[in-house]
Formats: C-alpha cells, sequence, structure tokens
C-alpha cells in the first residue's frame, strides 16, 4: 500500500458545526502533516507529527484541533469554523528513520466548504 | 526564513517539445532537499523528483531532469518530449535536512498544446 487515503474527499460544514478529516497511510512512515491550499496558492503548512508527537504549530487557530492516535492514523477536528477557512486541505506523510529524508507522500486532500 | 520563488505563473508548451520551469530560493543553510511536486486536476500532490543538496549530479526521473546550480540557488525543471498528461501545476519546494518543514514556492501552471 503506497497510498495516503483522505476522507470525506468534500464536505459542507456550517459555522456552528463539528466535523472532522481523516486521514490514514499503511506504508510505515512515522511522520505525518496537515497542509491548508487555497484555490490558485501553494499548499501552507499547519501541522507536523514526528512518532505520534505534534513536533510543528504553525500558530494555527484553535478552532482547528490535530490528534494523531497511532502512527497510521492522522485526524483534523474541526470546530466553530469561519468562512475563510474553505479551501483544500491535504495530508501527507514520511519516512522519519534516521539519514533519510524523502519527499512527502500526499493524499488526494478534503474540499472544505464553510457556509 | 527559507524562502522559494516560482517567478513563471504559466507557461505553455507544445506535445514533444521541451519546456524549462524556473525556482530560485533563499536559504543559508548547507544541507538540503530540493523537490518538484506535479498537481493535477485530481487534486493530488504528486512528486516528480527531488535533489539532495550535497549531490553535484543533477537529479534525473525518465523525462524530468533538473538543472541544480546550489551557488546560484537555481532548481530549474526540464520536462523533454511533453506529453497531454504533464499539464498541471507545478511546484518547486525547499525543505532542510533532518526538518519536517517542507515549504512550497507559488506554483506554474503548465499547459500542454496539442
Amino acid at each position: 500500500d503506497t497510498e495516503v487515503t483522505q476522507t470525506p474527499k468534500h464536505l459542507v460544514m456550517g459555522m456552528t458545526n463539528k466535523k472532522s478529516l481523516k486521514c490514514e497511510q499503511h506504508m510505515g512512515h512515522r511522520a505525518m502533516y496537515w497542509y491548508k491550499q487555497k484555490a490558485k496558492k501553494p499548499p501552507e503548512l499547519m501541522f507536523v507529527y514526528s512518532y505520534e508527537k505534534l513536533s510543528i504549530n504553525e500558530s494555527v487557530p484553535s478552532r482547528f484541533s490535530p490528534e494523531c492516535p497511532n502512527s497510521s492514523l492522522l485526524n483534523l477536528h474541526l470546530h466553530a469554523l469561519q468562512p475563510e477557512d474553505s479551501a483544500l486541505y491535504l495530508c501527507a506523510s514520511s519516512q522519519e528513520d534516521k539519514g533519510v529524508r524523502v519527499g512527502y507522500t500526499f493524499g488526494s486532500g478534503t474540499r472544505l466548504t464553510v457556509v | 526564513a527559507q524562502t522559494v520563488t516560482q517567478s513563471q505563473p504559466e507557461m505553455s508548451v507544445q506535445e514533444a517539445e521541451t519546456v524549462t520551469l524556473s525556482c530560485t530560493y533563499d536559504t543559508s543553510e548547507s544541507d538540503y532537499y530540493l523537490f518538484w511536486y506535479k498537481q493535477p486536476p485530481s487534486r493530488q500532490m504528486i512528486l516528480v523528483i527531488r535533489q539532495e543538496a550535497y549531490k553535484q549530479q543533477n537529479a534525473t526521473e525518465n523525462r524530468f531532469s533538473v538543472n541544480f546550480q546550489k551557488a546560484a540557488k537555481s532548481f530549474s525543471l526540464k520536462i523533454s518530449d511533453s506529453q497531454l498528461g504533464d499539464a498541471a501545476m507545478y511546484f518547486c519546494a525547499y525543505r532542510r535536512y533532518n526538518n519536517n518543514d517542507m515549504r512550497f514556492g507559488a506554483g506554474t501552471r503548465l499547459t500542454v498544446k496539442p
């Protein structure tokens, strides 16, 4: 299995809703990432988990709450979002072996619309 | 802070021809990685090619090759024998060695004309 699977592919939520994005990989990668991508813009790093521990938080608002329950799964919990949070949310993973730094494997993303 | 600059918002190439996409970056580090990612309309970011900064030899992957000029901090992507399936958004990316913080350029939209 060489894929990163993201669910759902599309999500429409109201500003008072609570929802979660899910990301899963079975490649044995020990680093997992959340990126946010607005239309016609590059992906922007949000969070990095390394060995299930949060290692980077790019000053993301608290209405976004990441969670890494195990080495294969990464969640992004959403609460009280704003319309400007509408974007494509990309998950990625990479190996964390010492001395081995490779490119990331990305999922296809969740297209989020906040209404 | 590291920055990645792609100065060509859009590029166009005729099918079977060759095109070069430009990328420059700014860093004070000596050890790092550079990548080219492709994002087609399907949205998934696909790794095209990567270059380790300590390697002088330019990376090559089939029709894709890079021109890595470390002193000039330049990392261009050459696509030979362009195919319709190469049409996509191309992002140049930088990642510091032993660091999980990959940064992307603004992207270049490549159109392939039949």
